[in-house]
């Protein structure tokens, strides 16, 4: 079946740098993509969707970038915080059920 | 803000014990979900509704039912707890007609 997956697990950036995290698809005909931050012990915080009509999406320190000729969906954080340690995964929708496909997730390591 | 909250953070229970989580969301969402995470799966869609007293299975209902009796409000039950039950579990929800899921803060449970 289609599957979420992200390229790298883990991801140690400088307070301070920007940070790129990556997501790789599967399936061509989602048409909805999210992100989510979750830190330890907590629930899923919405950060940021995209829908596939657009290639950009910006909020505040955060922008979405989706390629979808490689399927493939990013999450930049801007300055770096720690309190944006956390781990980050994306998910994708599709079809009429409209239901969310999750990967696993990246652990994001902010150093001081 | 949505507001998802989830009755107990943290369960241990004993193999064989009848386990009731509660969802309750105050943004009066038709959607309402239950997810099971766990360390290197992701999330993993147990059960859904659409409205009052409808419920859908997702990919791994085995060993689980629900009750939706409110609208405000999702139970997941395990009608008797094992082992491989031991997880952190998500209940997320979503307006009719939107893409965006809201998540809870998670509950914890240990089966032992």
């Amino acid at each position: 079946g289609e599957s979420v997956g992200l390229h790298l697990p883990t991801l140690s950036v400088q307070e301070g740098d920007n940070s790129i995290i990556n997501c790789a698809y599967s399936n061509s005909a989602s048409d909805y993509f999210i992100w989510y931050k979750q830190e330890s012990g907590k629930g899923p915080q919405f950060i940021i969707d995209i829908r596939s009509n657009m290639d950009k999406r910006q909020g505040q320190r955060v922008t979405v970038l989706l390629n979808k000729t490689v399927k493939h969906l990013s999450l930049q954080i801007a300055a770096t915080q720690p309190g944006d340690s956390a781990v980050y995964f994306c998910a994708e929708m599709s079809g009429s059920a409209r239901q969310l496909t999750f990967g696993s997730g990246t652990q994001l390591t902010v150093l001081p | 803000d949505v507001k998802v909250t989830q009755s107990s953070r943290y369960l241990v229970k004993r193999t064989g014990e009848k386990v009731f989580l509660e969802c309750v969301q105050d943004m009066d969402h038709e959607n309402m979900f239950w997810y099971r995470q766990d360390p290197g799966l992701g999330l993993r869609l147990i059960y859904f509704s659409y409205d009052v007293k409808m419920k859908e299975k997702g990919d791994i209902p085995e060993g689980y039912s629900v009750s939706r009796e409110k609208k405000e409000r999702f139970s997941l039950i395990l009608e008797s707890a094992s082992t491989n039950q031991t997880s952190m579990y998500l209940c997320a929800s979503r307006e009719g007609g939107k893409e965006t899921q809201y998540f809870g803060p998670g509950t914890r449970l240990l089966v032992l």
